[in-house]
């Protein structure tokens, strides 16, 4: 099983409707995260969590709300979804104090808002 | 200005083929300068990490970073068809606080 796992894989939904992707890790790690990838664009921050209390605007919030449920559980909501929100959405995770800084990423979820 | 420039390609060689993959920035307080590899349909997965100045390498690949210049790169000796993938470069202050990535070059290694 992976270690950061991103549901729904694929989504197709029309403007103005309510869409929530789900992020669920079992690295053990404090810090996750939200990206969206844009052609052109690369990987953009939306939201960052550091702990259950934590969470962080990051450069593209407008629009996204999100949820750490718990510290394994982070969940990007779109309340209103719109066209220009269709792209590969990215949660990662990192660990508090490792030098490299790395981030873990799931496998993405591709939204298309129609 | 983007925080980090980094040409998109695509970028096509022959196996064997070294290759160089570079990005350049302009927030001159950057300490962290990754690449990430990330095959399609994929998320990214970390390939190389420096801190601060200098070269690192491993195996066939060799991350260098210039300070001076704002410039990093990725070199790829002997290129493989599994190689073929696009690369990121990512920079941040500090471990743990916001990654600035570039666009992704797409590579493609042809047999």
């Amino acid at each position: 099983d992976a270690d950061v796992t991103q549901t729904p894989r694929n989504r197709i939904t029309k403007t103005g409707k309510r869409i929530m992707l789900e992020c669920s890790q079992t690295k053990g790690h404090d810090r996750m995260y939200w990206y969206r990838q844009d052609p052109g664009l690369g990987l953009r921050l939306i939201y960052y969590s550091f702990d259950v209390k934590d969470i962080n605007k990051g450069e593209i919030s407008d629009g996204y709300s999100v949820s750490r449920q718990a510290q394994a559980k982070f969940s990007l909501s779109l309340e209103s979804a719109i066209p220009n929100q269709t792209a590969l959405y990215f949660c990662a995770t990192s660990e508090k104090g490792l030098n490299t800084g790395e981030l873990f990423f799931g496998e993405g979820s591709r939204l298309t808002v129609l | 200005q983007k925080e980090v420039e980094q040409d998109p390609g695509p970028l096509s060689v022959p196996e064997g083929a070294i290759v160089s993959l570079n990005c350049t920035y302009s927030n001159s307080a950057f300490q962290y300068f990754m690449w990430y590899r990330q095959y399609s349909r994929k998320g990214p997965e970390l390939l190389m990490y420096t801190y601060s100045s200098g070269n690192k390498e491993d195996g066939r690949f060799t991350a260098q970073v210039d300070k001076s210049s704002k410039y990093i790169s990725l070199f790829i000796r002997d290129s493989q068809p599994s190689d073929s993938a696009t690369y990121l470069c990512a920079m941040s202050l500090n471990t743990g606080n916001q990654f600035y990535f570039g666009t992704g070059t797409s590579l493609t290694v042809i047999p």
